[in-house]
Parts: C-alpha cells; sequence; structure tokens
C-alpha cells in the first residue's frame, strides 16, 4: 500500500522568508511524487512532479521539492514566501503497483504568509 | 478552452433523495477520478475509471455509484445509503494509465438538508 504524511497541519512564515512544507512517503518501486495547491472552495492546481531524474525539481510559482530517496522525503521550498502563497497544499504519491493510476494524498498543510 | 467542468457548483439534497453530480472534460484523457474532501482528512478516493465502460472501487465506494458511458463524462450519484454525503467532491482526469499529472475541476460542495 502506498502513503503519504503531512506532519504538520500549519506552517506560518513571514513574507520575504524561505519556505518549507513537508512530505514523507511509502511506496512499492519508485515514487511518482505531486504537489498541489488548493485556495477555498476551489479544485487542486498542479505545481510540480518527480517521476524520474534530477533530485531538485522546478514548477509553477516560484516553487520547487527536493526528492530525497533515503529518508523518502519531497518537501515543498520557496526562496521568498508571498503573502499570496497562502493556501492549503497537498503532497501526493503513486506507484506502478498501487493499481493504475491511482494516486493517494496527504492530508493537508495550511500554509499562512504574514506581513 | 480545455478543461474540466462540474455542476452544479453547490447541491442541496434531503435526507433519503439520490443526487447526482456532473463531471466533463474535454482533455481527451482516459482517466478519471472522483474525490471526497471533508476537513482535515484530505482527499479519499471514492471512484476512478482507466477507460470507457470500466470502473474501479477506491477507499470509499459505499453509497456511491458511477457510470462511464463517454470518454467525457464520469458523472457521480451519491445515494441515500451514504450515511453522511454533505463534503466537498472533485472530479479528476489523466491522461495515461500509469500515474501521472491529475487535473481537477472546480468542485461540488454537497450539503443535506
Amino acid at each position: 500500500a502506498q502513503s503519504v504524511a503531512q506532519p504538520e497541519d500549519q506552517v506560518n512564515v513571514a513574507e520575504g522568508n524561505p519556505l518549507t512544507v513537508k512530505c514523507t512517503y511509502s511506496v512499492s518501486g519508485n515514487p511518482y511524487l505531486f504537489w498541489y495547491v488548493q485556495y477555498p472552495n476551489r479544485g487542486l492546481q498542479f505545481l510540480l512532479k518527480y517521476i524520474t531524474g534530477d533530485n531538485l525539481v522546478k514548477g509553477s510559482y516560484g516553487f520547487e521539492a527536493e526528492f530525497n530517496k533515503s529518508q523518502t522525503s519531497f518537501h515543498l521550498k520557496k526562496p521568498s514566501a508571498l503573502v499570496s502563497d497562502s493556501a492549503l497544499y497537498f503532497c501526493a504519491v503513486g506507484g506502478l503497483t498501487g493499481g493504475g493510476n491511482k494516486l493517494t494524498f496527504g492530508t493537508g498543510t495550511q500554509l499562512k504568509v504574514e506581513l | 478552452d480545455g478543461g474540466i467542468t462540474q455542476s452544479p457548483k453547490y447541491l442541496f439534497r434531503k435526507e433519503g433523495q439520490n443526487v447526482t453530480l456532473s463531471c466533463e472534460q474535454n482533455l481527451n484523457h482516459d482517466a478519471m477520478y472522483w474525490y471526497r474532501q471533508d476537513p482535515g482528512q484530505g482527499l479519499r478516493l471514492i471512484y476512478y475509471s482507466q477507460i470507457v465502460n470500466d470502473f474501479q472501487k477506491g477507499d470509499i465506494a459505499e453509497g456511491y455509484s458511477v457510470s462511464r458511458e463517454k470518454k467525457e463524462s464520469f458523472p457521480l450519484t451519491v445515494t441515500s445509503a451514504q450515511k453522511n454525503p454533505t463534503a466537498f467532491y472533485l472530479c479528476a482526469s489523466s491522461k495515461t494509465r500509469i500515474p501521472d499529472t491529475q487535473y481537477f475541476g472546480p468542485g461540488t460542495r454537497l450539503t443535506v438538508l
């Protein structure tokens, strides 16, 4: 079975400071890893994904994520946070043995960026 | 304009009624999914379909039904057997049958009165 853990329900950061949203995963075989963002009462928007290749993945809106196989982590990062980054962030994992294209989502981390 | 549409945006249901949520995509994606979102629980998979006329149960299929008669459409029926249907429902689609980016619709908020 595949699973994702987002250990922090909420992350608070000051505007202009770097931000990190944590994600660890468990899956059989090579992981397919994703980050999504959700604004209130909206659907999820894709930010970035890791399938293979470079461990540092760059995505939309200046976000990036680092794949760490030994720590089974895929933390989301941004060098300088904006107030407009405040939203709910979801990490997701899939694997070829997990049943087709099924993704398992974490419970989400609420990011709050303050002035 | 390509994308996924869900309707209605808000839906109110009386206890004992069945309701159907619409999901349509014009992305030519093979796979489609229905998720339920409750506060603090993330997204839970209800049903998914990787090809027309075929679908599989997800983690919380009880009280729900789906059909996939057309590639573009994947409606979800919330039946009266679903004991706690009030939630935000999200539809998604993806191009391939291996783990790939899923693209989400705007969601339908269902409230039982």
